[in-house]
């Protein structure tokens, strides 16, 4: 199994730009979820979905779209990028968490915004 | 809203010694979920150790212990016999138990072991 996979390891935009960043998972889990992380932060949940076709807000949902079209795969769509975008996003993902599943987590994605 | 509060934001420890890493939470629910996770320099969050609520008996995984305080909201890391790949920054986290899915994370603790 290869886990959580996110793709790419590190993006340069500029302000305005779009983009997307790729999740997939391999271990049949409905529950994925994306967190920035900002340093003296710590990890802020963006967008999470327990199920294809199912997605909902986090802490910080603000300028991020999310869809679910296959239990493998949770992208996280930026529009329009801006400076305060610039964080390091993680993807993860678990069974069902309706008992303290533990959450996986991908090797996340750096995101510089200028 | 649960919160979860690192009041350490650095330690440093000497190769082979015991750390302590504290961790306080707040919540009104007994039925939760406590868990820490260590970020190396790699960046990958890798889960530590997990502690259910409703367990008195605290948890343990190798040289990783917890001692969880339900009445005190209290849940810090013991790591023992301290190695040089224990430098990480390690994060409390909390998840509310039933159909709720959030884990919510304190600010981080960075460990530096040195030699």
């Amino acid at each position: 199994n290869a886990g959580v996979t996110q793709t790419p390891k590190f993006q340069v935009l500029k302000t305005g730009q779009s983009m997307t960043l790729q999740c997939a998972q391999d271990m049949n889990h409905e529950y994925m979820s994306w967190y920035r992380q900002d340093p003296g932060m710590g990890l802020r949940l963006i967008h999470y979905s327990v199920g294809a076709g199912i997605t909902d807000q986090g802490e910080v949902p603000n300028g991020y779209n999310v869809s679910r079209s296959t239990t493998e795969d949770f992208p996280l769509r930026l529009l329009s990028a801006a400076p305060s975008q610039t964080s390091v996003y993680f993807c993860a993902s678990s069974y069902f968490p309706s008992g303290g599943e533990t959450q996986y987590f991908g090797p996340g994605t750096r995101l510089l915004v200028l | 809203a649960q919160t979860v509060t690192q009041s350490q934001p650095e330690m440093s420890v000497q190769e082979a010694e015991t750390v302590t890493l504290s961790c306080t939470y707040d919540t009104s629910e007994s039925n939760y979920y406590l868990f820490w996770y260590k970020q190396p320099p790699s960046r990958q969050m890798i889960l530590v150790i997990r502690q259910e609520a409703y367990k008195q008996q605290n948890a343990t995984e190798n040289r990783f212990s917890v001692n969880f305080q339900k009445a005190a909201k209290s849940f810090s890391l013991k790591i023992s016999d301290s190695q040089l790949g224990d430098t990480a920054m390690y994060f409390c986290a909390f998840m509310m138990g039933g159909s709720n899915y959030k884990l919510t994370f304190g600010k981080g603790t960075l460990l530096t072991v040195n030699p």
